[in-house]
């Protein structure tokens, strides 16, 4: 079974540009959710989606951050204008169903460094 | 609001010896709880799921215990192998609010087996 795959896995930018992460989850997996990592801490959860419908974003920074997942399957994370302290991890993970004791399983991650 | 704290944030132990990792969380009205691992540039892989009504999971060589009515689980490594280094994470499901079920992470305890 193919696993939750991600691109690009390494970008560096100048802080003011943008950029673009996508994400391609577990076949058959209605749940997509994107979290940050900043180094030497655990994952925050930046935006949740069910199917292709948003069920949290709560933490997400409306104002530079912006996701989406079209036809329920695939998504892309935008950050525009990045900052230096968007430079993080951004993982993509995938599970079966949102309420559910399903496993989360996580892709490898977009590694991001805003100089 | 949840919160995930993990104890110690770092380890080191020799080789051979069995070990334990604490994971405490402010709210008992959890869902499940998850341990993770995470090798240096790569992702979280899984290791073991604990529903709220179960007190613990084995896979091999590691045992995941919860205590929910003292908000705390521990993860027991056997026969600690140089190949269990890395950091492990452990992550709470809360209740249902709102439509959404978040997924708090502790920060981690970075874990090095010494040959």
């Amino acid at each position: 079974e193919a696993g939750v795959a991600q691109s690009p896995r390494y970008k560096i930018i100048e802080k003011r540009q943008s950029v673009a992460f996508w994400c391609n989850p577990i076949s058959g997996h209605a749940t997509l959710y994107w979290y940050q990592q900043i180094l030497g801490q655990g994952p925050k959860l930046l935006i949740q989606f069910q199917n292709n419908g948003v069920v949290d974003d709560s933490q997400l920074p409306k104002d530079r951050f912006s996701a989406e997942r079209l036809k329920g399957v695939d998504s892309t994370l935008k950050i525009q204008p990045a900052k230096l302290e968007d430079s993080a991890v951004y993982l993509c993970a995938s599970s079966l169903k949102v309420h559910s004791g399903n496993t989360i399983y996580f892709g490898e991650g977009s590694w991001l460094t805003v100089v | 609001k949840q919160e995930v704290t993990q104890i110690p944030a770092a380890l080191s132990v020799p080789e051979g010896e069995n070990l334990v990792l604490n994971c405490s969380f402010t709210d008992s009205a959890i869902y499940n709880l998850q341990w993770f691992r995470q090798d240096p540039g790569k992702g979280l892989t899984s290791l073991l799921l604990i529903q709220s009504s179960q007190r613990e999971q084995t896979s091999g060589r590691l045992n995941a215990s919860l205590d929910k009515s003292s908000g705390r689980s521990t993860l027991y490594i056997a026969a600690s192998q140089p190949g269990d280094s890395a950091t492990y994470l452990c992550a709470v499901k809360g209740e249902i609010v709102g439509g959404a079920q978040k997924l708090v992470f502790g920060q981690g305890t970075r874990l090095t087996i010494n040959p």
